[in-house]
């Protein structure tokens, strides 16, 4: 099983709301991302978690709350978000974070509106 | 943090006809690896191909293939025989000890 799936693939939230995105791969990988992408931009890292371990935080707001529960599933979570964190937010994953080596494989992405 | 440059927003090509996407780097790693991945309108990044920074030979992997210039920092993603499938965005990554950044992107159109 090569595959990282996403849930929900479409989302509509107030900016009151509480919301989890999720992501899980059963590829085995130790290392997973969190991107968040705007439209014609490249993907920017959000987190990334080694081992299960928060080992990248890149000065993300508060609001947005990572977990990983286990090695197979990656949640984010969402609170109180603002209009201008519409955009795609796009899971991945990756035998290790080290080494040079090591493809990313992607899931399908969330794509995220905030009213 | 390490500079990536791709300098073609958008490119169109033949359907059928081969195209050059460009990617340069700037990096301080010995050892790195570069990887192309395509997004098509979907939204889900693809991998396409690697190259090793010590690799001598330039990566193919069906019709696409790596044109590796180490002293120049440069990686050039050739797509050969275009397909309207091809129709995506293109991002290099050049990953070594840095953070995983991707490149502005390039928009290919191809047409029949």
């Amino acid at each position: 099983d090569t595959e990282v799936t996403q849930t929900p693939k479409h989302l509509v939230m107030g900016m009151t709301n509480k919301k989890s995105l999720k992501c899980e791969q059963h590829m085995g990988h130790r290392a997973m991302y969190w991107y968040k992408q705007k439209a014609k931009k490249p993907p920017e890292l959000m987190f990334v978690y080694s081992y299960e371990k928060l080992s990248i935080n890149e000065s993300v707001p508060s609001r947005f709350s990572p977990e990983c529960p286990n090695s197979s599933l990656l949640n984010l979570h969402l609170h109180a978000l603002q209009p201008e964190d519409s955009a795609l937010y796009l899971c991945a994953s990756s035998q290790e974070t080290s080494g040079p080596y090591n493809e990313q494989f992607f899931g399908p992405g969330t794509r995220l509106t905030v009213l | 943090a390490q500079k990536i440059t791709q300098t073609q927003p958008g490119m169109f090509v033949q359907e059928k006809e081969a195209v050059t996407l460009d990617c340069t780097y700037d990096t301080s790693d010995q050892s790195y690896g570069l990887f192309w991945y395509k997004q098509p309108s979907s939204g889900e990044m693809i991998f396409l191909i690697y190259q090793g920074s010590y690799d001598e030979q330039n990566a193919t992997e069906g019709r696409y293939s790596l044109n590796f210039q180490k002293a120049r920092k440069s990686a050039n993603l050739v797509i050969s025989a275009s397909q309207l499938g091809d129709s995506a965005m293109y991002f290099c990554e050049p990953k070594g000890s840095y953070i995983p950044t991707f490149g502005r992107g390039t928009s290919l159109i191809v047409h029949p």
